[in-house]
Formats: C-alpha cells, sequence, structure tokens
C-alpha cells in the first residue's frame, strides 16, 4: 500500500497570503495518477488537480500543482476566503488507492 | 449534467446489512470505473472500492469480504452491498466517478451510516 503523507497537518494563514502544501508519498507514484482535492464542511470533496499539475475543469488559476516521484506540492498562489478547507492528495494508479490525511487552511 | 445521488444510508446495528446506492446520470455508469469513499465523523477520506468498465473490483483491506460493489446497467445505478457492518464502518459513504487520466471529477452529497446499538 502506497501511504501519503502531507505536510503540515494545519496551515494558518490570512487571506491574500501565499499557501503551499506538501504531499510525500511511501514509494514513488506516477504523476498522471496524482490528484488534489480540497472539502469544505458539510460538502463533498471537490477535484482542483490531476496529472499532479492540471488543473480540473472551473479551477482558478490561483491553484497550481507541481511535483513527481515521491514529492507533490499543492501552491495557493493568494487565498481567498473561499480556499479556507480540508485539502487532501490522493494516489489512485495502484490499489488500494490512497488519501493523505489532509492539511487544514484555516484564517489566521 | 453529471449527477451522482446516494442513497439507503441510516442506523444499523452491528452485524447488520445495509445497500447503498448512487444513481447516476449524466453518463453511462458501466462505461465509467466507479468508487465509493467514505469519511468517518471529524475524519479524513477513505478509499472503499472501485468497480470498473470491464467489472473488475478491488476493495479496501478493511471492508474486503464484508462489501461488494456492483451495478445495475438498466438503472444506470451503482450500489455497495454492506454485510458484517462495525462500528468502525461509520462514516459518511461517497460515491464518486473516476476517470483515469483526471481522478475522482464527480461526487455525490454522501449519505451516512451509522452502526450502533
Amino acid at each position: 500500500e502506497i501511504v501519503l503523507t502531507q505536510s503540515p497537518g494545519t496551515l494558518s494563514l490570512s487571506p491574500g497570503e501565499r499557501a503551499t502544501l506538501s504531499c510525500r508519498a511511501s514509494q514513488s507514484v506516477s504523476s498522471s495518477y496524482l490528484a488534489w482535492y480540497h472539502q469544505k464542511p458539510g460538502q463533498a470533496p471537490r477535484l482542483l488537480i490531476y496529472g499532479a499539475s492540471s488543473r480540473a475543469t472551473g479551477i482558478p488559476d490561483r491553484f497550481s500543482g507541481s511535483g513527481s516521484g515521491t514529492d507533490f506540492t499543492l501552491t495557493i498562489s493568494r487565498l481567498e476566503p473561499e480556499d479556507f478547507a480540508v485539502y487532501y492528495c490522493q494516489q489512485f494508479g495502484y490499489s488500494p488507492f490512497t488519501f493523505g490525511p489532509g492539511t487544514t487552511v484555516d484564517v489566521k | 449534467e453529471v449527477q451522482l445521488v446516494e442513497t439507503g444510508g441510516g442506523l444499523i446495528q452491528p452485524g447488520g446489512s445495509l445497500r447503498l446506492s448512487c444513481a447516476a446520470s449524466g453518463f453511462i455508469v458501466s462505461s465509467k470505473y466507479m468508487s465509493w469513499v467514505r469519511q468517518a465523523p471529524g475524519k479524513g477520506l477513505e478509499w472503499v472500492s472501485v468497480i470498473y468498465s470491464g467489472s473488475s473490483t478491488y476493495y479496501a483491506d478493511s471492508v474486503k469480504g464484508r462489501f461488494t460493489i456492483s451495478r445495475d446497467i438498466s438503472k444506470n445505478t451503482l450500489y455497495l452491498q454492506m454485510n458484517s457492518l462495525r462500528a468502525e464502518d461509520t462514516a459518511v459513504y461517497y460515491c464518486a466517478r473516476l476517470t483515469a487520466t483526471t481522478g475522482f471529477d464527480y461526487w455525490g452529497q454522501g449519505t451516512l451510516v451509522t452502526v450502533s446499538s
């Protein structure tokens, strides 16, 4: 099983600041099968980034993804009020598909 | 427009069975990979099961042998049959469409399963 570790656990920032979230895999993951989601309270997760760096439909360009192998990063260039949420990375290249434990981005 | 609507959740005693349904619209369930993901109260996301368009199925170790994923082509609906339920199966269960190149691109709103006596 591929274990995904996310850091930090919580990121406290102000609107307008830059957020950098990390996802590390226990073994190499194909970039094609690495995705990022965010989830707001009481809502279903929403796909943000797929293929490690491609934005999903309707996702603003302040969201960007990068990385390869075992280290991946999600960057939010300037936080908007609606971006405060929990962010999960996921690999779906090998069963069992696994999610990271999540990074909470909250208001400082 | 793609929509996924889960139903079937509720309160069930340990050892009991429950079947969740996920009615899809805007696409054909049998032509896509479909999955179930769950989220225990206050916890993160846990992948549960996937069914591929060719009908191959895979499960998380935590549910293997107890849960069965299936689909009904005529109803364009995905199912999750859950047997021998345990307290640790308590969670919101989401169905999600998995596209091989983009990940879980559509999710339902979730249905809550509570396993308790």
